[in-house]
């Protein structure tokens, strides 16, 4: 298995709602990144897990929460969004950091409203 | 401070046509620099990285250290090749990827 999953590939939800993005790697990857992508914007990174230890957090709202449960699986849960946080999510892993290169998924598409 | 300067933002060439897409980095350390590809309605690939010197579909890209610069060639450009194409900085140290804003590569027949 070379892909990098990503669950649902749409998602419409409400600024009240709770809801999870999940994401699935099965190379044995242990490192794992969340971006964040704009229209016609280049990915803008969230969070990295390195080994399962979250190793950064680019200033991300607290309405972000990420978590690692094990070493092929990411999690991104969403609480109080904004509409401003309608975007594509992209999950990506590494063997063991960035210099390999990463396999990103296909991404999921919010939409908060 | 790590940025990636992609200075295009759509590049339009001729089938068969010669293509050369900009990148230049700025970063103290040891970068290293990846091309990334996107087409329509799929995901990001990775396309090639310097330090494998390899060459894919016809493109290459050469670190020039004393340039900043990691440009993307290919002699002949092909309508498939039409995408977005990001260059993204990593190095010693870093834990993430830095991508610059984008070239929209247009191939038109």
């Amino acid at each position: 298995d070379t892909e990098v999953t990503q669950t649902p590939k749409h998602l419409v939800m409400g600024m009240t709602n709770k809801k999870s993005l999940k994401c699935e790697q099965h190379m044995g990857h242990r490192a794992m990144y969340w971006y964040k992508q704009k229209a016609k914007k280049p990915p803008e990174l969230m969070f990295v897990y390195s080994y399962e230890k979250l190793s950064i957090n680019e200033s991300v709202p607290s309405r972000f929460s990420p978590e690692c449960p094990n070493s092929s699986l990411l999690n991104l849960h969403l609480h109080a969004l904004q509409p401003e946080d309608s975007a594509l999510y992209l999950c990506a892993s590494s063997q063991d950091g960035p210099a390999g290169g990463y396999t990103f998924g296909s991404g999921t598409r919010l939409t908060v409203v | 401070a790590q940025r990636v300067t992609q200075p295009e933002k759509l590049l339009s060439v001729f089938k068969g046509a010669p293509v050369e897409l900009k990148c230049n980095y700025s970063y103290s350390g040891s970068p290293e620099l990846f091309w990334y590809v996107q087409y329509s309605r799929q995901r990001l690939q990775l396309l090639l990285r310097h330090i494998s010197r390899e060459s894919i579909k016809g493109f290459t890209a050469d670190l020039n250290k004393g340039e900043t610069s990691f440009h993307l060639k290919k002699p002949f450009a092909q309508e498939e090749d039409s995408a977005m194409y990001y260059c993204a900085l990593g190095g010693t140290g870093r834990r993430a990827l830095t991508f610059g804003s984008g070239t929209r590569l247009q191939v038109q027949p």
